[in-house]
């Protein structure tokens, strides 16, 4: 049984480019959450999502990021024209209900050149 | 904007010595709180997700208690081993099911 997968483990990116983040939820689960760890910092919750559905992306900065959970596939978080500030370690975490753990991805190391 | 608090910051002990540390948080409006371990290089390891006042929730030499009322939970470690350090997380759902971690408590168990 499979956990969370995220991809890639690292990414590196130049300023200007764009970084696309995945993550695959453990089987059956249809909750995933995207949290980030700016250097220095704690976890910080950036967006909620179900299927399909944006349920909470109050953490999420409104320009520039954007996630999505199609129907069939991984969620995805976006970030276009990435900047320095934008390095950090990106976590995925699902959960099979609202009420249960959240299960965390190794995340992705983000730099940004 | 929920805020959490965490005790001590940091934890020096050695390898035998039990162990505890605080996790505080409001207890208006409790609704969870959730307790992580997270080792260096790792992701983040639910450890355990309580519920009700006063409860107590155990996973081999780890266990936790909760106060919902006057808003603070304590985990103890027995007997710590040099593979229980790692930074131990708390943190409350906000609305809507996300996670409000606190800064953590750094353990380190020395052989």
């Amino acid at each position: 049984n499979a956990g969370v997968m995220q991809n890639p483990r690292h990414l590196v990116r130049r300023r200007g480019q764009e970084a696309r983040l995945r993550c695959s939820p453990m089987k059956g689960h249809s909750h995933v959450y995207w949290y980030r760890q700016l250097p220095e910092e704690g976890l910080k919750f950036m967006v909620y999502l179900q299927k399909e559905n944006i349920i909470d992306e109050s953490g999420m900065p409104k320009e520039r990021f954007s996630a999505e959970f199609p129907k069939e596939g991984p969620s995805i978080l976006r970030i276009q024209q990435v900047v320095r500030g934008d390095s950090a370690a990106y976590f995925c975490a699902s959960s099979e209900g609202v009420d249960g753990p959240q299960h965390f991805g190794d995340g992705t190391r983000l730099s940004i050149l | 904007i929920l805020n959490v608090e965490q005790s001590p910051q940091s934890l020096h002990v050695q390898e035998g010595d039990s162990t505890n540390f605080t996790c505080s948080f409001p207890s208006s409006n409790f609704y969870a709180l959730h307790w992580y371990r997270w080792e260096t290089a790792k992701s983040p390891e639910a450890l355990f997700v309580m519920t009700l006042n006063g409860d107590e929730k155990k996973k081999g030499r780890i266990s936790a208690t909760l106060n919902t009322k006057e808003g603070y939970s304590y985990l103890y470690i027995k007997g710590s081993q040099p593979e229980d350090s790692a930074t131990y997380l708390c943190a409350p759902p906000g609305a809507t099911n996300k996670l409000i971690f606190g800064t953590g408590t750094l353990l380190a168990v020395q052989p």
